[in-house]
């Protein structure tokens, strides 16, 4: 069981909007640490796709939105694609364990 | 282009040990933390241990403290883990990665496999 949790998948038709959440607690992401999410594809190595809570790596496209607000971080995606079908992951630092934690991943299917 | 290449998998038994390796370049390998992160079959990502970029701080998941032991050579742009007690629920790809802006991992390895098996 992950420390942040994440549904295991959303989905959604080409164009529309989904939102992917990561709730923590007050350890974590509700202590101010930074969120950050990364993108994999099957067999492939994850890739940092939002570091900061808002902050778009070169090559990440703006329909690609961060957030935080309390205890709780989401990743939005506009304008949805079918090369955004990925495997997605939050993650944190967490105060009481003194280390990195990661959401258990989201997978994106657009339908 | 910053370049992580590990080695060191493969297939060891219960209670057995490998050194997993780490080579870093196209960067300033001594002035960056470094953690290493795994990831079972089919399963998500897990934070393993990190180090600090002088090797003063160093930090491991429940899980594996006493039994793995994190390490850096920076005049040889290398991260080490020296993996011991191995059980089955280690078995994983490790990746080796770069901590960077605002603490996140931002670059990764290709990563080594890890298989604890009889």
């Amino acid at each position: 069981q992950s420390i942040l949790t994440q549904p295991p998948s959303v989905s959604g038709a080409p164009g529309q909007t989904v939102t992917i959440s990561c709730t923590g607690t007050s350890s974590n992401i509700g202590a101010n640490h930074n969120v950050h999410w990364y993108q994999q594809f099957p067999g492939t190595v994850p890739k940092l796709f939002m570091y900061g809570n808002t902050n778009r790596p070169s090559g990440v496209p703006d329909r690609f939105y961060g957030s935080k607000s309390g205890t709780s971080a989401s990743l939005a995606i506009t304008g949805l694609q079918a090369e955004d079908e990925a495997d997605y992951y939050c993650q944190s630092y967490d105060r009481s364990l003194s280390g990195w934690v990661f959401g258990g991943g989201t997978k994106l299917t657009v339908l | 282009e910053v370049q992580l290449v590990e080695s060191g998998g493969g297939l060891v038994q219960p209670g057995g040990s490998l050194r997993l390796s780490c080579v870093a370049s196209a960067f300033t390998f001594n002035s960056y933390e470094m953690t290493w992160v795994r990831q079972a079959p089919g399963k998500g990502l897990e934070w393993v241990s990190s180090i600090q970029s002088d090797g003063g701080s160093i930090s491991y998941t429940d899980s594996v403290k006493g039994r793995f032991t994190i390490s850096r050579d920076n005049p040889k742009n290398s991260l080490l883990l020296q993996i011991s007690s191995l059980r089955a629920e280690d078995t994983a790809v490790y990746y080796c990665a770069r901590v960077g802006g605002y603490n996140s991992f931002d670059s990764w390895g290709q990563g080594t496999l890890v298989t604890v098996s009889s």
